[in-house]
């Protein structure tokens, strides 16, 4: 298998626009998890999804934040608009049920 | 409020020592216990899962699980310069399909 595969690898992006990052889980994973990583804050849940429904989106910094899982291969996470406090490396992961979560290489997001 | 601490270091170690890396958890119905490595620039990558109290040895990795006291820790015999990274701990109460629960993670520096 592939292990879970994020694009694009690196965002860079101006102030006010749009940014969508996506995911692929490993095949028959059936939990999907968005994380983002900063130096000051560590590793954050922002939300995740189990068979495709989103179960808790409490880590959503704010409503410019969205995510969307159509299909058990697929994901999306949506910023609109940027700010340049988005800045940072958001990753997916997968799991098969509450265990072990295997992560994709990341995007590096710079909003400028 | 579900917390998962670890010390953020540096700790500093010399090639062929042990390195001792340590994590307190605030979840008492916990069942499962994780130690990442992550490089820097890279994901966090899975080195060790541990589920019973004791120890559990994998090559040059120990993880030490003690649910009365709260406490896992992760000793690397015969420290390498390719050690040197940031260990998260990770810790999950399999109730239901939660999430891990992140500590913000140990950087560990081997000195040649």
């Amino acid at each position: 298998d592939a292990g879970v595969i994020q694009s694009p690898r690196h965002e860079v992006t101006e102030m006010g626009q749009e940014v969508t990052l996506r995911c692929k889980p490993i095949s028959g994973h059936n939990s999907l998890f968005w994380y983002r990583q900063t130096m000051m804050r560590g590793l954050e849940l922002l939300i995740y999804f189990n068979n495709n429904v989103p179960i808790d989106d409490s880590g959503m910094p704010e409503d410019r934040f969205s995510a969307k899982m159509p299909n058990a291969s697929f994901s999306t996470l949506k910023i609109q608009p940027s700010e340049p406090r988005d800045s940072a490396v958001y990753f997916c992961a997968s799991s098969f049920g509450p265990d072990i979560q295997y992560f994709g290489a990341g995007t590096r997001l710079s909003v400028l | 409020q579900k917390e998962v601490e670890q010390n953020s270091g540096p700790l500093s170690v010399p090639e062929g020592a042990i390195a001792s890396l340590n994590c307190t958890y605030s979840d008492r119905v916990s069942q499962s216990f994780f130690w990442y490595r992550q490089y820097s620039g890279k994901s966090p990558e899975l080195i060790m899962s541990i589920y019973s109290n004791g120890d559990k040895e994998d090559g040059r990795f120990t993880a030490q699980l003690n649910k009365a006291s709260q406490y896992v820790s992760l000793l690397i015999r015969d420290s390498q310069p390719s050690d040197s990274a940031t260990y998260l701990c990770a810790v999950n109460t399999n109730s239901g399909n939660t999430p891990l629960v992140f500590g913000k993670g140990t950087r560990l520096s081997v000195i040649a």
